[in-house]
């Protein structure tokens, strides 16, 4: 088993539409959890950064940590086609960085 | 200023050769780290270094991988021997200093082992 799940997807989505992507991971030691977005032949590149458990909002986004049911959650307002990417959630064991294996996300016009 | 650079972008070669992937770290970062990412999957952390040593490079898969940072700047991944199973793209992060730092990352090399 994996140390971090997540649903490769890949969701389909209308413009305007509230996208929820998930993580569950194994290790209770994991203090900070991260959401990356990454476009196709691109490095990823950070949305949200998080130490607790509870809720964080960046504009359209927010990142949801529940460290009792070792879940997290990101949410994506009003999507945009420009929001189509792969997301990755991604959990810091000290300096290395476990990730899931990604979900590819589509926004339809 | 400038992120991440990682060169070249895309690297062909055929099974057995050597190949060299190079990684320019934002400037100031002390941490830098490489991941490995196959396709479909998420990145796998191959190596740490802090300055010129490797902390960790417990992510290497065997020992035709090797990695330097000679002057705490710009790094190499170094794969001898090369296999097709090799054949992934390459990322490479930097950070401030190390632990639970954001790290930044390149756009990777994409290697093609034939």
């Amino acid at each position: 088993q994996k140390e971090v799940e997540q649903d490769p997807g890949p969701l389909s989505v209308p413009e305007g539409a509230i996208v929820s992507l998930n993580c569950t991971y194994s290790n209770s030691a994991f203090q900070y959890f991260m959401w990356y977005r990454q476009y196709s032949r691109k490095g990823p590149e950070l949305l949200m950064y998080t130490y607790s458990s509870g809720n964080k909002e960046d504009g359209r986004f927010t990142a949801q940590v529940d460290k009792s049911s070792k879940y997290i959650s990101l949410f994506i307002r009003d999507s945009q086609p420009s929001d189509s990417a792969t997301y990755l959630c991604a959990m810091d064991s000290s300096y290395k960085l476990i990730f899931g294996s990604g979900t590819r996300l589509l926004v339809r016009p | 200023g400038a992120g991440v650079s990682q060169t070249p972008s895309n690297k062909v070669t055929e099974k057995g050769k050597y190949v060299e992937l190079r990684c320019d770290p934002i400037s100031g970062h002390t941490a830098l780290y490489w991941y490995r990412q196959s396709l479909g999957q998420g990145p796998e952390f191959l190596i740490y270094f802090q300055g010129t040593g490797a902390a960790d490079d417990s992510g290497l898969p065997n020992d035709r991988f090797f990695a330097v940072r000679p002057e705490g700047s710009v790094s190499t991944l170094k794969i001898q021997r090369t296999e097709r199973g090799d054949s992934a793209v390459y990322l490479c992060a930097s950070s401030i200093s190390g632990t639970s730092d954001i790290q930044y990352f390149g756009a990777g090399t994409r290697l093609s082992v034939l």
